[in-house]
């Protein structure tokens, strides 16, 4: 089955760029998505790309997929002590009748004023 | 509709007891899930319904488990002589599957201690 990777942390100074990675193994992946999560509370949708696009852009957002290495990146620009966090990546397997997501481990981004 | 609603969003319970969990998804979707989240882990799928009818079932959700959707609307899950291994954050989100971006809302969890 699909298993998707993440790096479990990140640490930049205030007004510096982010630079969050995945990896997944299912070349025939449909959709990728970041998702934000804050101590004690469920996941926010910050955006998704489509298999066929290499590139989005969403305000402070930049989703970049490398479908050849199976790479997916979250680049936040000006980053913000509000957005320290936890990042998940998931994908939506070509597999799946259903739309259930798959998840990675996660990646805790901490910013330093 | 201002999102994806749960509840309790928090529950402590001795080992053995059973408890249950409801979830309210975002009105118009009729696609509804559920995930189990561990400490340091992204969520794992469990299960989901697609109006009253539940689809797919993960094998994470042993016979203890039991969820419903019976209206179509807002969904349970219960948790059978629950386990000191059953102690996480248990999400539910909801999905409009017209949208072929797939994309899921999830509630705010409920945190499942047992002690």
């Amino acid at each position: 089955g699909e298993d998707v990777e993440q790096s479990l942390f990140l640490s930049v100074r205030e007004g510096d760029s982010s630079v969050i990675n995945c990896t997944y193994t299912d070349s025939s992946s449909t959709y990728l998505y970041w998702y934000k999560q804050e101590p004690g509370a469920g996941l926010q949708l910050l955006t998704y790309i489509f298999s066929n696009m290499d590139m989005k852009q969403d305000q402070r957002l930049t989703v970049l997929l490398n479908k050849k290495d199976k790479h997916l990146s979250l680049r936040i620009a000006d980053t913000q002590t509000g957005d320290s966090a936890i990042y998940f990546c998931a994908v939506y397997p070509p597999y799946n009748q259903g739309g259930k997501l798959i998840f990675g481990q996660g990646t805790e981004l901490s910013v330093k004023p | 509709d201002t999102g994806v609603s749960q509840d309790p969003r928090h529950k402590i319970t001795k080992r053995g007891q059973n408890v249950t969990f409801r979830c309210d998804p975002i009105s118009e979707h009729n696609r509804l899930y559920w995930y189990r989240q561990t400490l340091g882990q992204g969520p794992e799928f469990l299960t989901y319904f697609q109006n009253e009818a539940q689809l797919e079932k993960s094998r994470l959700l042993s016979d203890r488990f039991s969820a419903e959707r019976p209206k179509g609307s807002f969904s349970t899950l219960e948790i059978q002589r629950t386990e000191q291994g059953d102690s996480a954050m248990y999400l539910c989100a909801s999905s409009n599957p017209d949208i072929p971006s797939g994309e899921q809302y999830f509630g705010p969890g409920t945190r499942l201690t047992v002690t």
